[in-house]
């Protein structure tokens, strides 16, 4: 089983609309969650991190972890064209750092 | 925020000789650090944890004699291709964790290495 599940998508909204992303995680003891975005041939970019259970909102950025369920996922409203990218969910494990396989979102204007 | 430098950022190279990527922690040290690849199109793959002073930790299915990894100091760990080969051509990116390598951190990542093999 792999340590880091995510829809490969791909993902398309509208613009103004909210893009909802999800990642599912296999270890319990993760304590760490990171969202990262990135363009195509660009490296990774930290969106968000979430340590605890519940939602974490940074400006059109919301963070969800349910530690109970094993998912964390990340919102972004009114999304914009310039959105358009992969989104890594990353989780901690004992000594390393697990990325989903992403998620590619179009935003369509 | 922390700033991780990859060099070289595109590199060229003919069959069967070697490449050396460079990533450094540029304000600050870093006990860990990781090495992915990506393949167009495709997510992260880790290829292996540098860590100071003692040998890389690979992933299944990484050839470590092909791989060679150097975590010479707290701000520096190189990777070097050996007899690469076209196949070998990919996105190479390096991610650094400030500290001691507790995992309660954010990674901060290279800018990537484009290498392509002819």
């Amino acid at each position: 089983q792999k340590e880091v599940e995510q829809n490969s998508g791909p993902l398309s909204v509208p613009e103004g609309a909210i893009a909802s992303l999800n990642c599912t995680y296999s270890d319990r003891g993760s304590q760490s969650f990171f969202w990262y975005r990135q363009y195509s041939g660009k490296s990774p970019e930290l969106i968000m991190f979430i340590y605890s259970n519940g939602d974490k909102e940074d400006g059109r950025f919301t963070a969800q972890l349910n530690k109970a369920s094993q998912y964390v996922s990340l919102l972004i409203r009114d999304s914009q064209p310039s959105d358009s990218a992969t989104y890594l969910c990353a989780i901690t494990g004992a000594n390393n750092l697990f990325f989903g396989t992403g998620t590619r979102l179009t935003v369509i204007p | 925020g922390a700033v991780v430098s990859q060099h070289p950022s595109r590199v060229i190279c003919k069959s069967g000789t070697s490449v050396k990527i460079e990533c450094r922690s540029l304000d600050f040290q870093a006990t860990t650090m990781f090495w992915y690849r990506q393949f167009p199109k495709q997510s992260l793959m880790l290829m292996a944890t540098s860590n100071e002073g003692s040998k890389a930790t690979y992933e299944q299915g990484v050839e470590k004699d092909k791989f060679l990894i150097n975590h010479a100091s707290l701000t520096l760990s190189t990777l070097t291709v050996t007899s690469a080969h076209p196949e070998d051509s990919s996105f190479y990116i390096c991610s650094a964790i400030p500290g001691t390598g507790r995992m309660n951190t954010e990674a901060f990542f290279g800018q990537g290495t484009r290498l392509t093999v002819v």
